[in-house]
């Protein structure tokens, strides 16, 4: 069983429509979650970062964490044809003092139709 | 800034070849890590290192090498291509407790 598991789609919405992006993960260890966006044949880049459990918005975007259930979501609003990529968690258990090692989900690719 | 610059950009290899893979940042970071992605696994990270000396392993280090002789740098070594290790490698780098970015990328194929 991987560490973190995330549906790889793909997914296809309409322009405009709220989008729910989920990983569930194992290992309790984990303090720090992050969702990246890699757009094709690009490097990922960071999205939304979360520390323990809560919400945090950002504009059209809002990451969630869940630690009792060992569940994060990413939720994007109004979608637009510019938001389709690649979307992958990420999460680490080590304190911010020292090296971070990342454990991503596999992807889910979303495409949002005009 | 160029950020997190990485080279080549595609690669092909035959087996038993060895190469190197280069990243630089120009962001002063002390931490750099290097990851490489397959279709359906995610990024799953090689190698690793804290700063100018010191590296360690990650969760899929067998057939590479590291080293960091300064900040800046951080080559990875694949000492004798297996077709196995054709691959979407990617380089990062963080300032300690930062936010990490990664380069573009390097494509390689090993026939």
């Amino acid at each position: 069983q991987k560490e973190v598991e995330q549906d790889p789609g793909p997914l296809s919405v309409p322009e405009g429509a709220i989008v729910s992006l989920n990983c569930t993960y194992s290992n309790s260890a984990f303090q720090y979650f992050m969702w990246y966006r890699q757009y094709s044949r690009k490097g990922p880049e960071l999205l939304m970062y979360t520390y323990s459990s809560g919400n945090k918005e950002d504009g059209r975007f809002t990451a969630q964490v869940d630690k009792s259930s060992k569940y994060i979501s990413l939720f994007i609003r109004d979608s637009q044809p510019s938001d389709s990529a690649t979307y992958l968690c990420a999460m680490s258990g080590v304190s911010s003092g020292s090296a971070r090692q990342l454990t991503f989900g596999s992807g889910t690719q979303l495409t949002v139709l005009p | 800034n160029a950020g997190v610059t990485q080279t080549p950009k595609f690669q092909v290899l035959k087996t038993g070849q060895s190469m190197t893979l280069q990243c630089a940042q120009d962001m002063n970071h002390e931490y750099m890590s290097w990851y490489r992605q397959d279709p359906g696994m995610g990024l799953r990270l090689i190698h690793y290192s804290v700063g100018a000396g010191i590296t360690d392993q990650g969760e899929v280090p067998n057939g590479y090498n590291v080293s960091r002789s300064t900040t800046e740098d951080f080559p990875l070594r694949l000492l004798s291509a297996a077709p196995s290790q054709t691959s979407v490698y990617f380089c990062a780098s963080s300032s300690q407790g930062g936010e990490q970015f990664f380069g573009p990328g390097t494509r390689l194929t090993v026939l």
